[in-house]
């Protein structure tokens, strides 16, 4: 069975600083990751996704992710915190890999950023 | 924007109601997704649709219920409601393997 563990419910980080949101995941084949973000009362918006292809993910927003199957790691990260980037950020595995499924969520992480 | 609509926004109602949910996907997607988000459970899948057709099921109360028309709209169905079923409720559609999410229904069941 798939299944993904964000390993910090909350990362608190200066504007400006690096941001390293952690993920682990398990699945029993090729997995399709996600990092989604939810920003208060909105709804949930596509970061980036790994999908068997290269394994260092650029996403929107200046956000990357590496995929290291050894550690069987997805973390997400960026170089520089901005205020805006508050928000809540989901690791999601897809049930079925490149066939689609049903997405399995993390609990979230919650990024504040401090000026 | 996502391109997935979802109406109402915001729900209120009392315990023992039914409602109905709506989900317009994004041109083209033929999947229907619907998810729950609540403070206790995170994000959990409900139930699937491709074409018309049910695909998968998940953690989804006899209570509730969910079709796809053929214009490919779909709709979830939550009856005999309980304080426990206040939640955000949303709806993704997908081309393949991302799926893209409408705004969310917040349901407040009084």
């Amino acid at each position: 069975a798939q299944s993904v563990t964000q390993l910090d419910s909350h990362v608190s980080v200066s504007e400006g600083t690096p941001v390293l949101l952690r993920c682990n995941y398990s699945s029993s084949y090729s997995p399709s990751l996600f990092w989604y973000v939810q920003h208060p009362n909105k709804g949930l918006q596509l970061l980036l996704k790994y999908t068997s292809a290269a394994t260092l993910v650029k996403g929107i927003n200046g956000f990357e992710a590496e995929f290291k199957k050894s550690e069987t790691s997805f973390h997400l990260t960026k170089p520089s915190a901005h205020m805006s980037d508050a928000a809540e950020y989901f690791c999601v595995v897809s049930d079925r890999g490149n066939q689609g499924g049903k997405l399995i969520f993390g609990q979230g992480t919650e990024l504040s950023v401090k000026p | 924007d996502s391109g997935v609509t979802q109406t109402p926004k915001h729900l209120i109602t009392a315990t023992g109601q039914r409602v109905t949910l709506r989900c317009s996907p994004r041109s083209g997607d033929l999947s229907v997704y619907w998810y729950q988000q609540s403070l206790d459970q995170g994000l959990q899948f409900l139930i699937q649709y491709y074409n018309g057709e049910e695909r998968a099921k998940g953690n989804i109360l006899e209570r509730f219920s969910a079709q796809q028309f053929p214009d490919l709209h779909s709709e979830l169905n939550l009856s005999s409601l309980e304080l426990g079923d206040s939640a955000l409720y949303f709806c993704a559609s997908s081309p393949r393997e991302e799926q893209f999410f409408g705004p969310g229904t917040r349901l407040t069941v009084l």
